[in-house]
């Protein structure tokens, strides 16, 4: 059974820094690329990172480039979102999510997701 | 960037009746949509991939239609756990770029 178990979320500051993590389970995680997906409260849902199988090519939306950075540990199985400067719209919910892409090709379509861990960004 | 529309922001529906979702890009995206269902507290769940491509675990009653810039996510006969928040994607450009979403109520 796939499972993708997020953590690191938490109560930060402005201008503070978090590193989320994502423990998979279930499947060969390093055949497949994975992705970080947000949900501000009460809103829909943002694409945030992406990143290939072997954590060589890497793809951010604009808001967060120069901020966050994805990253994989195929040895350890787990996904993490390093993010610094953060900023009052960067507080959400932050999914992490299986593309059903193999290997170095992302499809870009997403088929299992983690439960989410709420980052809160406040003085 | 892709700017997705879906209409209406809320359907309100009964129970075996059939709902009609839309889904609008600001520019073509080919096949690439994709539609994920969400409940309150949980995370989503791939329904639709390749516009029409229904994923594993996913009833008939869903289906998906249409290419270039209009899609639309048909529920033929609502079932009690279809009540949700429905999203579409669209993945043929970066940023991939999702819709505002359809809350499905009960009627």
């Amino acid at each position: 059974e796939v499972q993708l178990l997020e953590s690191g979320g938490g109560l930060v500051p402005p201008g503070g820094s978090l590193r989320l993590s994502c423990a998979a389970s279930g499947f060969t995680f390093s055949n497949y690329a994975m992705t970080w997906v947000r949900q501000a409260p009460g809103k829909g849902l943002e694409w945030v990172s992406s990143i290939s199988g072997s954590g060589v090519n890497t793809y951010y939306t604009d808001s967060v480039k120069g901020r966050f950075t994805i990253s994989r540990d195929n040895s350890k199985n787990t996904l993490y979102l390093q993010m610094n400067s953060l900023r009052a719209e960067d507080a959400a919910i932050y999914y992490c999510a299986k593309d059903t892409g193999t290997g170095e090709s992302l499809r870009n379509h997403f088929d299992y997701w983690g439960q989410g861990t709420l980052v809160t960004v406040s003085s | 960037e892709i700017v997705m529309t879906q209409s209406p922001a809320t359907l309100s529906v009964s129970p075996g009746e059939r709902a009609t979702l839309s889904c609008r890009a600001s520019q073509s995206v080919s096949s690439c949509l994709g539609w994920y269902q969400q409940k309150p507290g949980q995370a989503p769940r791939l329904l639709i991939y390749d516009a029409s491509t229904r994923a594993t675990g996913i009833p008939a009653r869903f289906s998906g239609s249409g290419s270039g810039t209009e899609f639309t996510l048909a529920i033929s006969s609502l079932q009690s756990e279809d009540f949700a928040v429905y999203y579409c994607q669209q993945y043929d450009k970066w940023p991939l770029t999702f819709g505002g979403g359809t809350k499905v109520e009960i009627k």
